[in-house]
């Protein structure tokens, strides 16, 4: 079936850029997203990016996609310490119909 | 706009205890799902539904059934609920066609507890 992975952590210092990777196994992804969780709140989506794409700017964020390597990553620039949150890597397969989240990663941020 | 809402946000049951988390959206998408979130395990689906009428198991739907009588709603309920239950539950909905990104829209999280 569908697996999406991510490492669980990342440190980064303030101003630095972060970047966040995963990787998934469904080669007919059709979109794969970025969402942020901050504590105790819920998911919002950062950004996302069809599969046809190899990359996406959005202000501080970009993301690069490699659909041979099936890997996906986010690019924070300028980190600040609004920036931390888990950020989860997300699939929807091909049939459009399941989403797929990775374990999501807890960015840090070091003054 | 109230968006996707889940209900209750709160709850605490006793092992062997039934109850039925609420999801309602006002944007009239065709699709929805019932997500949990445990600690370092991510978003894991345990059902979804593509249309009204219509469900499907996700990855981890042993102990839970939905029901999608109306488009708006999606309950989920447990019907003897057991400590392993105990997560942060996440209802979403979302739109079709390709020139949206499909996005997908997430209620506040509904927590429970099973003791």
């Amino acid at each position: 079936g569908e697996d999406v992975e991510q490492s669980l952590f990342l440190s980064v210092r303030e101003g630095d850029s972060s970047v966040i990777n995963c990787t998934y196994t469904d080669s007919s992804s059709t979109y794969l997203y970025w969402y942020k969780q901050e504590p105790g709140a819920g998911l919002q989506l950062l950004t996302y990016i069809f599969s046809n794409m190899d990359m996406k700017q959005d202000q501080r964020l970009t993301v690069l996609l490699n659909k041979k390597d099936k890997h996906l990553s986010l690019r924070i620039a300028d980190t600040q310490t609004g920036d931390s949150a888990i950020y989860f890597c997300a699939e929807r397969d091909s049939s459009a119909s399941k989403i797929i989240f990775g374990s999501g990663t807890r960015l840090s941020i070091r003054p | 706009n109230a968006g996707v809402t889940q209900t209750p946000k709160f709850r605490v049951l006793k092992t062997g205890q039934s109850m039925t988390l609420l999801c309602a959206q006002d944007m009239n998408h065709e699709y929805m799902y019932w997500y949990r979130q445990d600690p370092g395990m991510g978003l894991r689906l345990i059902h979804y539904s593509v249309g009204e009428g219509t469900t499907a198991k996700g990855e981890v739907p042993d102990g839970y059934n939905v029901s999608r009588l109306k488009k708006q709603n999606f309950l989920l309920g447990l019907e003897s609920a057991a400590p392993s239950q105990t997560s942060v539950y996440f209802c979403a909905s979302s739109n079709v066609g390709i020139y949206s990104g499909n996005t997908i829209y997430f209620g506040e999280g509904s927590w429970l507890t099973v003791v």
